[in-house]
């Protein structure tokens, strides 16, 4: 498979209820980035990672733990989420290690789990 | 922050027809102006992309403008066709130094009618 793939592609979960997003890139980025996508409101980029390393959290509640093992993962683990969590989720690669390269380029997602917490 | 306000969010026009779409910045530091389009039920893809020492940047019926003085960016698309329908978003970058950002508007549905 090329590209970046999310799995799952739906998920319905209540709110006292744990789940891991996963998503994984087959382009060799160095990159990669979870972003929420809520209905009527802008992409939000919740978390960054360079190198397997995380360079950014926007102030994203607790509730939402990503993990990155490796340059090709990168997962988002879900505990305790309320039901304006409900969402797409989006997962995105870029190629450079932007430290070095100077801001994000861009970005290539993965067609995103739809959330749904009831 | 970065604030980044995107108008209008429907547009609709008759194919063949011009289409543009604005977006405004808040944070002088941007530097990087991409363009995504997300057609209904699928992922966000890059169109065209602009970086701020460059004015104007063209792929054959797509173009970007930049107004760094007036910090706001346009997406202009000519002859449009029925498959440019889709939602377009624009969006700022903000160079390193420890601050790694990428802030979205909020989306434009463009709407292209045979």
């Amino acid at each position: 498979e090329t590209g970046v793939t999310q799995t799952p592609r739906h998920l319905v979960m209540g709110m006292t209820n744990k789940k891991s997003l996963k998503c994984e890139q087959h382009l060799g980025h160095n990159a990669m980035y979870w972003y929420k996508q809520s209905a009527k409101k802008p992409l939000e980029l919740m978390f960054v990672y360079s190198l397997e390393e995380r360079v950014e959290n926007n102030s994203v509640p607790s509730r939402f733990s990503p993990e990155c093992p490796n340059s090709s993962h990168l997962f988002l683990h879900l505990h305790t989420l309320q039901p304006e969590d409900s969402a797409l989720y989006l997962c995105a690669s870029s190629q450079d290690e932007f430290r070095i390269a100077g801001g994000l380029g861009e970005q290539f997602f993965g067609p995103g789990t739809r959330l749904t917490v009831l | 922050g970065e604030n980044v306000e995107q108008h209008p969010s429907t547009l609709s026009v008759q194919e063949g027809d011009s289409a543009v779409i604005k977006c405004t910045y808040s944070d002088s530091a941007s530097n990087y102006f991409p363009w995504y389009k997300q057609e209904l039920g699928k992922r966000p893809q890059l169109i065209i992309d602009i970086r701020s020492n460059v004015g104007e940047k063209k792929d054959q019926r797509i173009a970007v403008t930049l107004n760094k003085t007036a910090k706001h960016f346009s997406l202009h698309i000519t002859e449009t066709q029925p498959e440019d329908s889709a939602v377009y978003f624009c969006a700022a970058s903000i160079k390193g130094g420890g601050n790694n950002d990428m802030r979205f508007g909020a989306g434009t549905r463009l709407t292209v009618k045979p």
